[in-house]
């Protein structure tokens, strides 16, 4: 089972700044990675897949990065609504499972 | 627009069985596969099954393989997870989804709290 490591685990920053969140693959799972954000009490959505394709809806301050085993999910400016805890997701091993990372929490600083 | 409305949770003694339903409407139910995703209270989100858009290939994470079977019924748009032999570690939010790879549609949630 390949193994997704998020870091940090909780990531203080203030409104306007930049946040970066990083996903790391214990092998490589090409560009075979989305990222999630999930609001307490909400369903996760879905924002980037393919490693760096923004998915329907989600604004141009949200991209990723990054391929094989080291990912990463930038906000350039953080508005309010984007507090939340962020999830990566590999979707490259055959057959499944298709693992989560732990989740990095984006809090207002 | 693409809807996914989950039920059947609720509270149930270790050991037990229960089955969860996904209704789904506003696309093709039968041209996608889809998925069950699991949540334990204030933990991350936790893959438990997929199934393919046609029921030919179903996949199971380790944890729940031999006691959940995911299943489909495309005549009446509806994903289903029946689930056997429950412990108190499979309490949680289960999500249905769909997507092969990546989910691009989450319904809303239901609770198994699983407790004698």
């Amino acid at each position: 089972e390949i193994v997704m490591t998020q870091s940090p685990a909780t990531l203080s920053v203030s409104p306007g700044e930049r946040a970066t969140l990083s996903c790391r693959a214990s092998q490589s799972v090409s560009s075979n990675l989305a990222w999630y954000q999930q609001k307490p009490g909400q369903a996760p959505r879905l924002l980037i897949y393919g490693a760096s394709t923004r998915a329907t809806g989600i604004p141009a301050r949200f991209s990723g990065s990054g391929s094989g085993t080291e990912f990463t999910l930038t906000i350039s400016s953080l508005q309010s609504e984007d507090f939340a805890v962020y999830y990566c997701q590999q979707y490259n091993n055959w057959p499944p499972p298709w693992t989560f990372g732990q989740g990095t929490k984006v809090e207002i600083k | 627009q693409v809807q996914l409305v989950e039920s059947g949770g609720g509270v149930v003694q270790p050991g037990r069985s229960l089955r969860l339903s996904c209704a789904a409407s506003g696309f093709t139910f039968s041209s996608y596969g889809m998925h069950w995703v699991r949540q334990a209270p204030g933990k991350g989100l936790e893959w438990v099954a997929v199934i393919w858009y046609d029921g030919s290939n179903k996949y199971y994470a380790d944890s729940v393989k031999g006691r959940f079977t995911i299943s489909r019924d495309n005549s009446k748009n509806t994903l289903y997870l029946q689930m056997n032999s429950l412990r108190a570690e499979d309490t949680a939010v289960y999500y249905c989804a769909r997507g092969i790879s990546y989910l691009n549609h989450w319904g809303q949630g239901t609770l198994v709290t699983v407790s004698s």
